[in-house]
């Protein structure tokens, strides 16, 4: 079963505005990580955050961990139209290095 | 900059046939990963291999067989292709030891 789950489905913004996904996951993890994939292609890594860390940040992106309620959120400030694509969460649950994603959100940036 | 390649970028096979989807890695990876892509189901984990001949099951093995006898290059089999594995097919590989992932570009395949 998957192990993380993102909300929304899909998000649909204008350009300029902050987009924010969210992603909970069921067990213990060592660290959560969010990736990118453009239409039809190979997903890209975008940002690591390890178990004992809360927030990081990584240009116009900024990831949050709460493992108390077992959930993260990607926030992307200043949105560009470049910036639709799928965004995806992943875990490796349990302490295995199986790396396990969500469904993903589908962002939409308008012009 | 790491490059994992996949064989084919799209493939079209018969129902029965028996297919090989390749993957090399350049980068010495010890992971290496196969998950498959469907509409609606993200991504789910086919199998994984963390060393050279060694694999685990992920959450959809069934009707799919991995072979890794070197360490850069990790293929998924399909030992009889169902009209129900078409899909986009993706490997990655990684690191040892909880770090970024890195994919190839994807095999769209289409069991007819």
């Amino acid at each position: 079963s998957q192990q993380g789950e993102e909300d929304p489905q899909a998000l649909s913004i204008q350009e300029g505005e902050n987009a924010t996904m969210n992603c909970s996951y069921k067990t213990s993890i060592n660290n959560l990580q969010w990736y990118r994939q453009n239409s039809g292609r190979g997903l890209v890594h975008l940002i690591l955050i390890r178990s004992n860390e809360r927030e990081k940040h990584s240009g116009r992106l900024r990831v949050t961990l709460d493992t108390s309620k077992k959930s993260s959120s990607l926030l992307i400030t200043a949105s560009r139209a470049a910036d639709t694509a799928s965004y995806f969460c992943a875990t490796e649950p349990g302490g295995s290095e199986k790396l396990v994603f969500g469904k993903g959100t589908k962002l939409t940036v308008n012009p | 900059d790491v490059k994992v390649t996949q064989s084919s970028r799209y493939l079209v096979k018969r129902t029965g046939e028996k297919v090989f989807l390749e993957c090399v890695q350049d980068m010495d990876h010890e992971n290496m990963f196969w998950y498959r892509q469907d509409p609606g189901l993200g991504l789910r984990l086919i199998y994984f291999s963390y060393d050279v001949k060694m694999k685990e099951k992920g959450d959809i093995p069934e009707g799919y067989s991995v072979s890794r006898e070197k360490k850069e290059r990790f293929s998924l089999i399909l030992e009889s292709a169902s009209t129900n594995q078409t899909s986009m097919y993706l490997c990655a590989s990684s690191p040892r030891y909880y770090t970024e992932a890195f994919f190839g570009q994807g095999t769209r395949l289409t069991v007819v």
